[in-house]
């Protein structure tokens, strides 16, 4: 069973447009909620990250909102660059929790 | 150089051979992580540990064994391969404060 549910699979957008990312859990004990960034090639690396006790958190381009009620949280990019493509994988863990709970990733690409 | 090293980065065997991937990091820290990755179901975890003398299981063991040789080495073993474990493993250390997750550049498997 998938702990956290990820969408769209895919994704497509122009330079500049802003993307979303979707993600939905179900554990409430859920207390930490990443999103990690993957080029081809590479791992992922953190871009993001929030907790529940705030709806909204924004590093530069990239903004996480969060609705605790809905057990919902997306990814926001801002003025999208071709750099940005990427894979955008989403995860949710508990507080000293052994795991983390992967989405199953979302492929972005941005057209110049 | 890399905090998370894995080798190989590339790997071709024959069903039923063994395989060892080897994960050594620099980080210092003390949690460790194999994950597996495949397109369309994201990242799921094989196996975790905490120190040396602690082993855990994740949600897709069965298969595999990992040895904890050292803080800094994690290796991860398929005792006979066969070709659904064709995939991109990665090798993670945990942050202990942030709990952030630092990941290899991954070792792609390839079982014929």
């Amino acid at each position: 069973q998938q702990q956290v549910k990820q969408s769209p699979q895919s994704l497509i957008v122009q330079k500049g447009g802003i993307p979303i990312i979707n993600c939905a859990y179900e554990n409430t004990a859920f207390d930490y909620f990443p999103w990690y960034q993957q080029f081809p090639g590479k791992g992922p690396a953190l871009l993001i990250a929030i907790r529940p006790d705030v709806s909204e958190k924004k590093e530069g381009r990239f903004t996480i909102s969060f609705n605790k009620s809905a057990k919902q949280f997306s990814l926001h990019i801002m003025d999208s660059q071709p750099g940005d493509s990427a894979t955008y994988f989403c995860a949710a863990s508990m507080e000293g929790g052994n795991q983390f709970y992967f989405g199953t990733g979302t492929s972005l690409t941005v057209i110049p | 150089d890399a905090d998370v090293t894995q080798t190989p980065r590339n790997r071709i065997t024959k069903t039923g051979k063994r395989i060892m991937l080897e994960c050594s990091q620099t980080k210092g820290h003390d949690r460790m992580y194999w994950y597996r990755q495949d397109p369309g179901l994201g990242l799921r975890l094989i196996y975790y540990s905490f120190d040396v003398k602690d082993i855990n299981k994740g949600e897709i063991s069965d298969g595999y064994s990992v040895s904890r040789q050292a803080q800094a080495k994690f290796s991860l073993s398929l005792e006979s391969a066969i070709p659904n474990q064709t995939a991109l493993y990665f090798c993670a250390t945990r942050h202990t404060s942030t709990g952030e997750l630092f990941f290899g550049e991954g070792s792609r498997l390839t079982v014929l």
